[in-house]
């Protein structure tokens, strides 16, 4: 079954405290993306990468890292999570990334107290 | 720059009533546009895409939705809801690049019995 997987699926941390989202994907896609959902304004992408060791800035990279050491893996790291990180975050993947649609993960629910 | 408006982000609607959820964008280059759907506590699900083929796009569980150049819309519409179909609905546009999926605010939609 084609999907992507993330874990963990909640995590409560502490201000400071650097922690890992992993994401997996077992489609060989090319194109990974890293989102974060908050109230009223729909999903803002972090951080995207094209394909292995490419990377690029989204639309609100501050306070996170990325890394696409192999195809399958988009990790996405908060080195010093601040509570203004708190948030809902989806890893998608797809072949390429001009027209073609997005397959999401089923998300991480983040608290930084 | 691209950008995605969808008005009104909580639509209620009588079960059999139409549904009609509005998306206009805004866009440089001739765009792709995506509907996403979210069930509660799961991710995006693809509902239907515009690739520049037809202007009239169907998705899944009944939803289609047309693509007007002239007015940049792409407005979600299903003849008859249905009470499954409650969930919150996300537009999005890529640019010709495809590297940043750009999303609405979504649209909670409520079906009444």
């Amino acid at each position: 079954e084609a999907q992507v997987t993330q874990n963990p699926r909640y995590l409560i941390t502490v201000t400071g405290k650097k922690l890992t989202v992993t994401c997996s994907q077992n489609m060989n896609h090319e194109y990974m993306s890293w989102y974060r959902q908050d109230p009223g304004l729909g999903l803002r992408q972090i951080y995207y990468s094209m394909n292995v060791e490419v990377t690029d800035k989204g639309d609100v990279p501050e306070g996170y890292k990325v890394s696409r050491k192999e195809k399958r893996n988009f990790p996405l790291i908060l080195e010093s999570p601040s509570p203004n990180q708190t948030s809902l975050y989806f890893c998608a993947s797809s072949f390429g990334a001009s027209g073609r649609a997005m397959l999401f993960g089923p998300g991480t629910r983040l608290t930084v107290l | 720059a691209q950008s995605v408006t969808q008005l009104g982000s909580h639509v209620s609607v009588s079960e059999g009533a139409l549904v009609l959820l509005r998306c206009n964008y805004s866009s440089s280059v001739p765009p792709y546009l995506f509907w996403y759907v979210q069930y509660p506590n799961q991710g995006l699900q693809l509902l239907l895409k515009y690739t520049s083929a037809a202007t009239l796009v169907k998705g899944i569980n009944g939803f289609e939705a047309e693509f007007k150049k002239s007015e940049t819309s792409f407005h979600l519409t299903k003849p008859s809801a249905h009470m499954s179909d409650a969930a919150e609905y996300f537009c999005a546009v890529s640019d010709g690049a495809g590297n940043m999926l750009t999303f609405g605010g979504g649209t909670r939609l409520m079906v009444k019995p």
